[in-house]
């Protein structure tokens, strides 16, 4: 059971928006930045967003990342077959001893 | 251009160890943590510890805690992971991972297999 709660899945048609949550504690999102990350089938993870909201050069505007409270939620608009992945939160946590935690994942399925 | 090459997959017996390795160029070494990140098949993201180069310091999941040694050597800017007491439940691909509040660049993978 992972510290930070996402959906398992979520899906949406091609050219709509959807958003994947991303649920901690003040022990994590609560005092630390949020970086999410998309995983393709059988490829390593990929950086998409960082410091909640920022984005690395080349990752498309289409994806944006924000943060309220303990939560944090990533929104994908213009959806495209080629999102079709596995996503994942991450930020550390401070609960015991600091260590990075990451949540469940969640699959999109773009229908 | 940043790259983390890892090493080839491994197949190894329960009860011994492994040890996998994680080649950066392009960047900086001894300015980044290099995180290790293992993903069981079909499972999500579990992150086991890193290391801070420059200092030679490393801290671990408490998951992992007194299996897992966690290296580096900045002669060859290369990390290292080492599992022991292997078990069926580590088979996983590792991955090394780039950063300190985030992961920005990772190594491809490397399959471990632990059986009999």
């Amino acid at each position: 059971q992972s510290v930070l709660t996402q959906p398992p899945s979520v899906s949406a048609a091609p050219g709509q928006k959807v958003t994947i949550s991303c649920s901690g504690s003040s022990s994590n999102i609560g005092n630390n930045y949020v970086s999410w990350y998309q995983q393709l089938p059988g490829t390593a993870p990929k950086l998409l967003i960082y410091e909640n909201n920022k984005r690395p050069s080349g990752i498309p505007d289409r994806f944006s990342g924000s943060k309220s409270g303990t939560s944090a939620t990533l929104g994908i608009t213009g959806l495209q077959t080629g999102d079709e992945a596995d996503y994942y939160c991450g930020t550390w946590d401070s609960s015991l001893s600091v260590n990075w935690v990451f949540g469940g994942g969640t699959k999109l399925t773009v229908l | 251009q940043v790259q983390l090459v890892q090493s080839g997959a491994e197949v190894k017996k329960p009860g011994s160890s492994v040890k996998v390795s994680c080649k950066a160029s392009g960047g900086t070494f001894s300015s980044y943590a290099i995180s290790w990140v293992r993903q069981a098949p079909g499972q999500g993201l579990e992150w086991m510890g890193r290391i801070i180069p420059i200092l030679g310091i490393a801290n671990y999941a408490q998951k992992f805690q007194g299996r897992v040694t966690i290296t580096a050597d900045k002669s060859t800017s290369t990390a290292y992971m080492e599992l022991s007491s292997l078990r069926s439940e580590d088979t996983a691909v590792y991955y090394c991972a780039r950063g300190w509040t985030d992961f920005d660049y990772w190594g491809q993978g490397t399959l471990v297999t632990v059986s009999s």
